[in-house]
């Protein structure tokens, strides 16, 4: 069985850009959920889909960060415009009903 | 108050000793505990699980919770080099992560 995959692994942009952030969930997980991690600070849960639908997006910093998951497959988040701030390494999770989550490797951003 | 505490690290064993990790949570009516190992560079990779107060065995690892007392641990029995990582403490299903304690195991 296939991983949750991430991509970029890495992206380094300067501040006022866009960047677009891709996970890819287990096949059949239903949930997927987004986590960052900013320097020296614990994992911080972003949001939460169930299917297509956005659950819980209690944890997104502000109107800057956009999440989609069209068709209740992979998932992207949109960084718009980037600010310093927002380096870090962002986190997918995914999980099939109830069960634990299985994260992905992450992506490490950078803003210059 | 942090939502998630872990004991501060990091911390070194000898191979084949036991390593303790500590966790406590602010939050009385969390229901899911989980213990993540996170190598370097790679994700939080899940090995324990716990819902109900008590012990939970899985070959070389237990995870042990006290809601009462709002406290989750995880002991290594027979650590080895490769159990060498950060382990995260998480509550609940929007995961609340604590900061990680970083094991050594000393060959």
């Amino acid at each position: 069985e296939a991983g949750v995959t991430q991509f970029p692994s890495h992206s380094v942009i300067e501040k006022g850009q866009t960047v677009t952030l891709r996970c890819d969930p287990i096949s059949g997980h239903d949930n997927l959920y987004w986590y960052r991690r900013v320097m020296g600070k614990e994992i911080k849960f972003l949001l939460h889909f169930v299917k297509e639908s956005k659950q819980d997006e209690s944890g997104m910093p502000n109107n800057r960060f956009l999440a989609e998951r069209t068709g209740g497959t992979y998932s992207t988040l949109k960084v718009q415009p980037a600010e310093l701030e927002d380096s870090g390494v962002y986190f997918c999770a995914s999980s099939r009903g109830n069960q634990p989550q299985h994260f992905g490797d992450g992506t490490r951003l950078s803003i210059l | 108050q942090k939502e998630v505490e872990q004991n501060s690290g990091p911390l070194s064993v000898p191979e084949g000793a036991i390593a303790s990790l500590n966790c406590t949570y602010s939050d009385r009516g969390s229901q899911s505990f989980f213990w993540y190992r996170q190598y370097s560079g790679k994700s939080p990779e899940l090995i324990m699980s716990i819902y109900s107060n008590g012990d939970k065995e899985d070959g070389r690892f237990t995870a042990q919770l006290n809601k009462a007392s709002q406290y989750v641990s995880l002991l290594i029995r027979d650590s080895q080099p490769s159990d060498s990582a950060t382990y995260l403490c998480a509550v609940d299903y929007k995961l609340s992560f604590g900061a990680g304690t970083t094991v050594t195991v000393r060959a």
